[in-house]
This record gives C-alpha cells, structure tokens and sequence, in this order.
C-alpha cells in the first residue's frame, strides 16, 4: 500500500520569497506522483505530476517538481510566491498503471505575508 | 460547461440520521470517485463507480454506500450518522477509469460540507 507523508502543515512565507513544500512517499512499486492545490472554497486543481522521464516537473504557474527516487520525495518549489498562491497544497501518489485510486498527504496550507 | 457539481453545498445532520450527497460528473465522464476530507486532513478515497457498478473501495464501513445512474451521476449515502463523519466530502469524475494520469482528467467539485451534531 502507498502512503504520503507532508512533514509540514504550514508554511509562511513572504511575497517574492521562495518556498519549499516537502513530500515524501512510501511504495513497494513504481507509482505516479501529483501535487494538488486547493483554494479557499474550491475543489482541488491538478497542479503537476510525475509519470515518467525526466525527474523534473513542471506546472503553468512557476511551480516545480523533482521526484527523486532514492529519497522517496516529491518536494515541490516556487522561486518567488505570490499572494495568490495562497492555498492548501496535497500531495498524492497512485500505483502505477493503476491510477484510478489517489492516496492524498493531510496538505500544507501556505501562507504568503505581505 | 459547468464542470463537476455537487449538492448541496452545506448540511448539518444529527447523529443516527442517514443522509445523501448528489454528485453530477463533467459532461463526457462517465466515471465517478468519492472522497472525504477531515478537517485538517487529506482526501480519503471512498469508492468509485462505473457502469453503474462500485469498481473499487477504500477503508470505509458499509454504512457508506453509493449509486450511479444511467446519466452517470451519483449519489453517496451515509447511514447511522457518527459525529466523526463530519468532513467535506469531494466527488471527482473522469472519462474513463485506469488512464487518470495520463489523460489528466480528474475533476473535482467543490464538495458537501457536512456537519454531524
């Protein structure tokens, strides 16, 4: 079974600053990795994923990815936050070949400082 | 198109009481997945139906049952109401099961919150 561990359940950050959300993923086999984002009072949104290929994942609005292997981490990164990023973020890991089924971390929630 | 919607937004429910959560999936999925969310916590996979047939459960008692129609909505019961089973519960949908991540598909609405006094 796949289990997801988010060490923080908050992070502040100051706007323009970069920020960090670690992630860290246990599996006896290969899997599909995400990040999710909710907003207040919004469903979640697919922000990036890892299915294969390069480690590096990339989304739409300046986040990243990196999966590593050997660490079993998805740690996900922003060089400059903005306030709108202010969110709870998910991670999530599915067995590969299998990903009808998303096993969620318990979330940081971010938040930005003026 | 209006995406996955769910009703109703918000309810509040006794303990012992049955309830159900209405889940209409975006037009052209015909699959529908359940979750909820505890305060604090991530999103627990319930079940998922397709073909008007539960296909997978989580770790969920048998009070927590489900229906898909013909139109592919669903809905979620939940019986014998515990003061525990306040959360949001989440409903997502996709066109088809087993290619979630390569198809990124997965939608989720906004959920139901339910409160369990």
């Amino acid at each position: 079974a796949q289990s997801v561990t988010q060490l923080d359940s908050q992070v502040p950050v100051f706007e323009e600053a970069p920020v960090e959300l670690r992630c860290n993923y246990s599996s006896s086999v290969s899997v599909y990795l995400f990040w999710y984002v909710q907003y207040p009072n919004q469903g979640l949104q697919l922000l990036l994923k890892y299915l294969s290929g390069s480690t590096l994942v990339e989304s739409i609005n300046g986040f990243e990815a990196e999966f590593n292997k050997s660490q079993t981490s998805f740690h996900l990164r922003k060089p400059s936050v903005h306030i709108s990023d202010t969110a709870e973020y998910f991670c999530a890991v599915s067995e590969w070949g299998r990903d009808d089924k998303i096993i969620f971390g318990k979330g940081t929630r971010l938040h930005i400082l003026p | 198109d209006a995406g996955v919607t769910q009703s109703p937004t918000h309810l509040i429910k006794t303990r012992g009481q049955q309830v159900t959560l209405r889940c209409s999936p975006k037009s052209g999925h015909d699959t529908v997945s359940w979750y909820q969310q505890a305060l604090g916590q991530g999103p627990q996979f319930i079940f998922q139906y397709y073909e008007e047939e539960e296909r997978q459960r989580g770790n969920f008692p048998d009070r927590f049952s489900g229906h898909q129609f013909p139109n592919y909505s669903s809905e979620l019961n939940v019986n014998a109401l515990l003061l525990g089973d306040s959360a949001l519960y989440l409903c997502a949908s996709s066109p088809d099961r087993g290619h979630l991540a390569t198809n990124e598909k997965l939608f989720f609405g906004s959920g139901t919150q339910l409160s369990v006094l």
